[in-house]
């Protein structure tokens, strides 16, 4: 069983949508948090952050984790043609972890105009 | 401001040819990482370095070497490439005091090998 467990889709959606894309993990050590994006043939780019537990909000963009149940969730609003990309959510265990990060297998979304 | 910048973007090898992939940082950062995506795997670590003149091994580190001999320099090296190295290699760097797990990412490398 892998250590973090992300639904690759694809997810096809209509513009305005609102998504919602999860993971779970299994490692109790993990604290830090991560959603990275990736477009097309470019490299992953951080998009949210979080630290423990909790919702951390960015403009249409709301990031949830729930370390009791060990899950954590990305949610877009009004979804955009533009968000079509690759979202990988990752995790540490923390700074002595350095950049050393465990991801998902990516889930490949899909807005339509 | 370029940022990671990786060379080769694309190249094919034959099984048990040599090559390197060259990494280079322009942000002055401590730390710099190698992963490899493959479809369904997600990314993995392959080797990092938390400094120049240091590396140590990540989860999938076999079949290749790395060395860091400017701060702003990464190389992975595939001494005898396989099949299964075939992939999308990623640099990435970070620093020192900088959020952990905030990574910069180059835009990979695509290699095959046949």
């Amino acid at each position: 069983q892998k250590e973090v467990e992300q639904d690759p889709g694809p997810l096809s959606v209509p513009e305005g949508a609102i998504v919602s894309l999860n993971c779970t993990y299994s490692n109790s050590a993990f604290q830090y948090f991560m959603w990275y994006r990736q477009y097309s043939r470019k490299g992953p780019e951080l998009l949210m952050y979080t630290y423990s537990s909790g919702n951390k909000e960015d403009g249409r963009f709301t990031a949830q984790v729930d370390k009791s149940s060990k899950y954590i969730s990305l949610f877009i609003r009004d979804s955009q043609p533009s968000d079509s990309a690759t979202y990988l959510c990752a995790m540490s265990a923390g700074i002595r972890s350095y950049g050393k990060l465990t991801f998902g297998q990516g889930t490949i979304l899909t807005v339509h105009p | 401001n370029a940022g990671v910048t990786q060379t080769p973007k694309f190249r094919v090898l034959k099984t048990g040819q040599s090559m390197t992939l060259l990494c280079a940082q322009d942000m002055n950062h401590e730390y710099m990482y190698w992963y490899r995506q493959d479809p369904g795997m997600g990314l993995r670590l392959i080797h990092y370095s938390v400094g120049e003149g240091t590396t140590a091994k990540g989860e999938v580190p076999d079949g290749y070497n790395v060395s860091r001999l400017k701060k702003q320099n990464f190389l992975l090296g595939l001494e005898s490439a396989a099949p299964s190295q075939t992939s999308v290699y990623f640099c990435a760097s970070s620093y020192r005091g900088g959020r952990a797990g905030e990574l910069f990412f180059g835009e990979g490398s695509r290699l095959t090998v046949l």
